[in-house]
């Protein structure tokens, strides 16, 4: 059965911190992991990984592939109370896309 | 801007009475997914269409249609809503390019239906 898995289901931090967020999947057929951040509407994209060891950057946000232990993080350093949210991460195999469950954060000011 | 969008964004509807969300986009996408997301849980693929083809998942109730009358459109179609029911539906689409070339998935805003 194909699934997505996220840990920690969630997390508490102090604005400044850094998180790491972790994803793991077993898929047929993987083409990309998907990360996305949902806060209170639909998910909005973040980053979109295809290629292990290639980290992909964006801010504060980064986020890296390993296809060899089927998964990834994604990374927040200098964390902020906007970027209390929650993360999902998704795998993509042709026309489907499964989701983990999400990590919810929660950064205090 | 070129967007998925969904109407109406809070739908209440009653027990049993048809209910209809609609998705439209702007991107040309040639897929079409349609997602039920219930509380602290993922999104759930109920369906979706790859050009005019439908494809349903094995465990979407036949209570649950959709409809994609051209490129731009999608609708869901809950027949008898039940309390069980109430969640957000997220459409979302892609564009499927040949071969493996992986693509990125956009969703609108999401409508959020009550049942009463």
């Amino acid at each position: 059965e194909d699934k997505v898995v996220q840990s920690p289901l969630s997390l508490v931090v102090h604005e400044g911190d850094t998180v790491t967020l972790n994803c793991s999947y077993e898929v047929t057929n993987f083409r990309s992991l998907l990360w996305y951040k949902q806060e209170k509407k639909a998910p909005t994209f973040l980053f979109m990984l295809t290629s292990s060891g290639i980290e992909k950057k964006s801010g504060r946000l980064s986020s890296i592939l390993d296809k060899k232990e089927l998964s990834s993080i994604l990374n927040i350093t200098a964390t902020q109370t906007g970027d209390s949210a929650i993360y999902l991460c998704a795998a993509n195999t042709g026309n489907q896309f499964y989701f983990g469950t999400g990590t919810s954060l929660t950064v205090i000011p | 801007d070129a967007m998925v969008i969904q109407n109406p964004r809070y739908q209440v509807t009653q027990f049993g009475k048809p209910v209809t969300l609609s998705c439209s986009q702007t991107l040309n996408h040639n897929v079409m997914y349609w997602y039920q997301q219930k509380s602290s849980q993922a999104p759930k693929l109920l369906f979706h269409y790859y050009d005019k083809d439908f494809n349903n998942e094995a465990d979407t109730p036949d209570n649950f249609q959709s409809r994609r009358p051209n490129t731009s459109f999608c609708f869901l179609d809950i027949r008898s809503p039940g309390l069980g029911d109430a969640a957000m539906y997220l459409c979302a689409t892609s564009r499927e390019p040949p071969g493996l070339t992986p693509y990125e998935q956009y969703f609108g805003p999401g409508t959020r239906l009550t049942v009463t």
